[in-house]
Parts: C-alpha cells; sequence; structure tokens
C-alpha cells in the first residue's frame, strides 16, 4: 500500500461548484497532515495545514479523521483560478512528509 | 537569496555519467528534503536532512543516489552512472520546523537522461 493515496481525477467542475478531494494514509503513526497545491510546472505551495478538529480557510475546508486514516479537502464556489493539482501531505517517519500521487482539478467558466 | 534556490534548473546528460544537483535552502532552515517527480506524478520522497545528518534516507531508489549536506544548509544530491529512467525533476525544499512547518520548494532542476 502506498503511504498516501489519492484519487488523481481529473475533476472538471464548473465556476462556482463544490468539489472534495479524498486522501488515505497508512502509518497510522502521522501526526501532520497538509494540503499543497501545484500549477502546472510549477512548484508545490502550501495551501492549508489540516487540524485534528477540522479547519477552514475562506471557501476551502480541511477534515482529518484520525480513525479511518482519511484527510478531506473541501472548495465551495470554486473560482477559475481554483485550477491546478491538489497534493495530500504526511508526516511519515521521523518528521519526513510524503506527498500523494495529487488530484487534478480544472474549473470551466 | 529569501527562496530555495536550485542549481542547474536544466540538465541533459547522457546514459551512464554523474550528475550532481545543489540545494540551497532559506536561511536557517535546518530541515531538507529532496523529492523527485515525473510528469502526472506527485513528489517522490528521497531523503531528508535534520541539520547535516540524513534523518531519513529511505526514499533513495538505489545506491546510485546520495546525497550530502556537510554544514548543514547547502545540499548536493548525486547521481553515478545515470540511467534514461532517472529522468524527472528533482526538486529540494526547506522547513523551519521539521514534519510540521512548510515545506518552501525551489524551482526544482529537470534531469534528461538520453
Amino acid at each position: 500500500r502506498k503511504e498516501v493515496e489519492q484519487d488523481p481525477g481529473p475533476f472538471n467542475v464548473p465556476e462556482g461548484a463544490t468539489v472534495a478531494f479524498n486522501c488515505t494514509y497508512s502509518n497510522s503513526a502521522s501526526q501532520s497532515f497538509f494540503w499543497y497545491r501545484q500549477d502546472c510546472r510549477k512548484e508545490p505551495k502550501l495551501l492549508m495545514s489540516v487540524y485534528s478538529s477540522g479547519n477552514e480557510d475562506g471557501r476551502f475546508t480541511a477534515q482529518l479523521n484520525r480513525a479511518s486514516q482519511y484527510i478531506s479537502l473541501l472548495i465551495r464556489d470554486s473560482k477559475l483560478s481554483d485550477s491546478a493539482t491538489y497534493l495530500c501531505v504526511v508526516t511519515y517517519n521521523n518528521n519526513d512528509m510524503r506527498f500523494g500521487a495529487g488530484t487534478r482539478l480544472t474549473v470551466k467558466p | 537569496g529569501a527562496g530555495v534556490s536550485q542549481t542547474p534548473s536544466n540538465k541533459v546528460t547522457e546514459k551512464g555519467k554523474y550528475v550532481e544537483l545543489r540545494c540551497d535552502p532559506i536561511s536557517g532552515h535546518t530541515a531538507l528534503y529532496w523529492y523527485r517527480q515525473s510528469l502526472g506524478q506527485g513528489p517522490e520522497f528521497l531523503i531528508y536532512f535534520q541539520g547535516t545528518g540524513a534523518a531519513d534516507d529511505s526514499g533513495l531508489p538505489n545506491d546510485r543516489f546520495f546525497a550530502v549536506r556537510p554544514e548543514g544548509s547547502v545540499s548536493t544530491l548525486k547521481i553515478q552512472r545515470t540511467e534514461r529512467g532517472d529522468s524527472a525533476v528533482y526538486l529540494c525544499a526547506s522547513s523551519s520546523i521539521a514534519g510540521a512547518g512548510e515545506l518552501f520548494f525551489g524551482e526544482g532542476s529537470r534531469l534528461t537522461v538520453l
């Protein structure tokens, strides 16, 4: 089993739609969780951390379910500028950080 | 500079050659990570340094790959006897807090092995 697994998509949604991405991780000892965003041919950048109680940043909501080893990202009122690949990131052994394969999102007018 | 710097940005080499890729992290960041990314894939973990020591090198694919960070700042990823399958973008990231802080990435070194 891969350390971090994501639905690769692609997700093609109209502007204004709500879209959700899921991620599962294999190491029950993982302590920190993040969502990164990567634009085409660019480096990944932090979108948001994921906290145990769930957290929200504007149109973005992240959830963590430790029992199921599952993380989610919800984007409300999608914008054209949200088009990117969304990467789930989880700490692994000794605080190294492992990435999922990414979920590609395209928001269309 | 203010960000993570990687050189070279592009490297084309022939199969069997030796390659070095350099990463200059953000000043003061103790954690440094190397990843490689192929088209359509997420970053694949290679090695992680905490200070001068490799805290986890379990992602290095084989003994042709080696990385150093002798003074706890600049790191060099070394690939011996390159193979066509080594072609990828090699990404370096640094963080002020290992495992909890934001990863700041360089723009990557694109390696092409002919």
